[in-house]
């Protein structure tokens, strides 16, 4: 069965406290891994897609990467903005539709 | 930028109504979603489609039915609605084809008393 998990559940770091998020997969086929920010009270905003083993992208102060396994969103230096659920999806080979498979997320709190 | 649009943020309805959620989406996408989000339960799928008037139950159809009339309108109906289909509600649109980024609306907060 295809699944998704994400650990941390929650984690707390303080402003400038560099730390890594991660999301461990297990799909019969890889088409593509997907995170996404979600603030309070609304909608998953897209952040990244990646699609194979050895693939990195950089937005401000996050960087997703990923293996055959799993993958990480490190935060450098985070700022309280950066306070936001993030989540993990993967989307695997035959899945009619291109729906996306989640995680449950982690929490991310920043405190200044 | 993609817009996806879902009409009314807020809702509470009666036990046994029908409710319908709509949403609307601007980007000419050919697939869109329902998903439900409910705390430690994650977002999970209730149906998607991939082209007008076709439909694909996802992981929890259950209680719920679709409507794809016109390819930028995706409607989640609750035929009778339950206490146990208080939740957050989820719409998406992606362009047709594979590994393409899925695009989410605001979400509907539904409550059922």
């Amino acid at each position: 069965e295809d699944q998704v998990t994400q650990s941390p559940e929650a984690l707390r770091l303080q402003e400038g406290e560099s730390s890594s998020l991660n999301c461990s997969y297990t799909v019969s086929g890889l088409r593509g891994l997907f995170w996404y920010r979600q603030d309070p009270g609304k909608g998953p905003e897209f952040l990244f897609t990646l699609y194979s083993a050895g693939e990195e992208k950089e937005k401000e102060r996050l960087k997703a990467t990923l293996t055959k396994k799993e993958s990480f969103l490190h935060i450098t230096a985070p700022k309280p903005e950066d306070s936001a659920t993030y989540l993990c999806a993967v989307q695997p080979f035959g899945q009619a539709g291109t729906a996306l498979i989640f995680g449950k997320g982690t929490t991310l709190s920043v405190s200044s | 930028d993609v817009k996806v649009t879902q009409s009314s943020r807020y809702l509470v309805k009666r036990t046994g109504e029908k409710v319908f959620l709509e949403c609307v989406q601007d980007m000419d996408h050919e697939n869109m979603f329902w998903y439900r989000q409910d705390p430690g339960l994650g977002l999970r799928l209730i149906y998607f489609s991939y082209d007008v008037k076709m439909k694909e139950k996802g992981d929890i159809p259950e209680g719920y039915s679709v409507s794809r009339e016109k390819k930028e309108r995706f409607s989640l109906i609750l035929e009778s609605a339950s206490t146990n289909q208080t939740s957050m509600y989820l719409c998406a649109s992606s362009p047709g084809g594979t590994g393409n980024t899925i695009y989410f609306g605001e979400g509907s907060w539904l409550t059922v008393v």
